[in-house]
This record gives structure tokens, sequence and C-alpha cells, in this order.
């Protein structure tokens, strides 16, 4: 198995414009997660789902995020307009509740907005 | 409220070394534990997990951890510390239900000297 799957692996943008990335879940798994490092606030859980359904979005700093997962294999992390502090690394993971709990995570997307 | 603290936000060691990495947490049920690894620029990879039964748990790399109920901790320790195993160090609770919702420590930078 290839893993997690994100894409791009590095993103620089200007302040206002749209971002997305993308998470390519293990074949299988049925949990998403989508989390958030930075130096000053570590890894923050931003939105999970299950069977592609958002169960949790209480970690979604502000309407300016959106997550969609239109089908078991294919997840979007979106940030529209893109402010300076959004600049972090964006990780996607996955698990399955036919397993361990544990989290397989993607290499994660480093984001620069300037 | 649930809760991980890592105590040690950075710790040094030389080569060859023993690593005792703690990780206590504040959990009302029966939790599952923790630890993931990160080296710089890469994603998190588990390095071993507790759910029940043996409460010393052995990992990948040469790890393992142990969990005391009485102490609430889950510390991770390696005998002998090789200089690759610089890196960030996460440890991670949740509980034994279907909610795949991890609760984050924030970690414990490792620096090996030569």
């Amino acid at each position: 198995d290839a893993g997690v799957i994100q894409s791009p692996r590095h993103e620089v943008t200007e302040m206002g414009q749209e971002v997305t990335l993308r998470c390519k879940p293990i074949s299988g798994h049925d949990y998403l997660f989508w989390y958030r490092q930075t130096m000053m606030r570590g890894l923050e859980l931003l939105i999970y789902f299950n069977n592609n359904v958002p169960i949790d979005d209480s970690g979604m700093p502000e309407d300016r995020f959106s997550a969609k997962m239109p089908n078991a294999s294919f997840s979007t992390l979106k940030i529209q307009p893109s402010e300076p502090r959004d600049s972090a690394v964006y990780f996607c993971a996955s698990s399955s509740s036919r397993g361990g709990t544990e989290a397989f995570f993607g290499q994660g997307t480093r984001l620069t907005v300037v | 409220a649930q809760s991980v603290t890592q105590p040690d936000i950075h710790i040094t060691v030389s080569e060859g070394a023993s690593l005792e990495l703690r990780c206590n947490y504040s959990y009302g049920a029966t939790p599952y534990l923790f630890w993931y690894v990160q080296s710089p620029g890469q994603g998190l990879q588990l390095l071993l997990k507790y759910f029940s039964g043996d409460t010393l748990v052995q990992g990948i790399k040469g790890f393992e951890a142990e969990f005391k109920r009485s102490q609430s901790s889950f510390n991770l320790r390696k005998p002998s510390v090789h200089w690759s195993d610089a890196a960030e160090y996460f440890c991670a609770v949740n509980n034994a239900g279907n909610n795949r919702k991890l609760i984050w420590g924030l970690g414990t930078s490792l620096a090996v000297n030569p």
C-alpha cells in the first residue's frame, strides 16, 4: 500500500488566494483526519470524517476553512481566502474501524501564505 | 477535560545512552495509548500502541513503553539511542470506543549528541 498520499507537498500562495489541499487515504480506511501543525500550537485536529461524513469539525478555525470528502478515496481541505496566519504544515491521516485505532499519516503539505 | 502532558519539551542525550520520554494523560475511561515519531520534514509514524493486556509494549526501532494506570503514565524508553533517533516524539490517547479522535501531547524534541 502506498500509504496516505497528500498533494501538493509544498504550496506558496499570496494572501487572499484560494488554496486547496488534497488527500488520498489508505484504501479500505473509513476514517479520515485533517490536522494542522505549527510551532505555536502544535498538532491540531481540524476535522474528521467517518464513511465520508464529517463527524467533528470543531477544530476548523473559521469559515474560511472547508473540507469535503466526496468519496472514500479522496478528500480536500480548502482555505478561501488564505491569510499569512494560515501558514503551517497540514497533515491528512486515515484509520480503519476494523483494525487498531491508530492513524496513518501522510507526508504533509507545507503551506506558506505571503 | 481529557489531556496529554509531555513534561519535557526538549531532551538531549548522547549516542548509546538510555532514553526515557515521559507522557501523562488525564482520561476518564480506559485509554488507548500511542507514541508517534516525526522526523524533520516528515509525517508522523506510529512507534507503538497500548490497548490492553501486557502493560509493557514493544514497538519499532527498539522502543518500548510501559502503561502505568496508577500513575496515568505511558513513558517511552529505549536502552541505547542511535543518532538516527533524533526527532520529535508525540504521545496520544483516545477512548476505547468508536471515536477515533486522538488527544495529543505537544511533543518532545530529542537531540542526540555523537
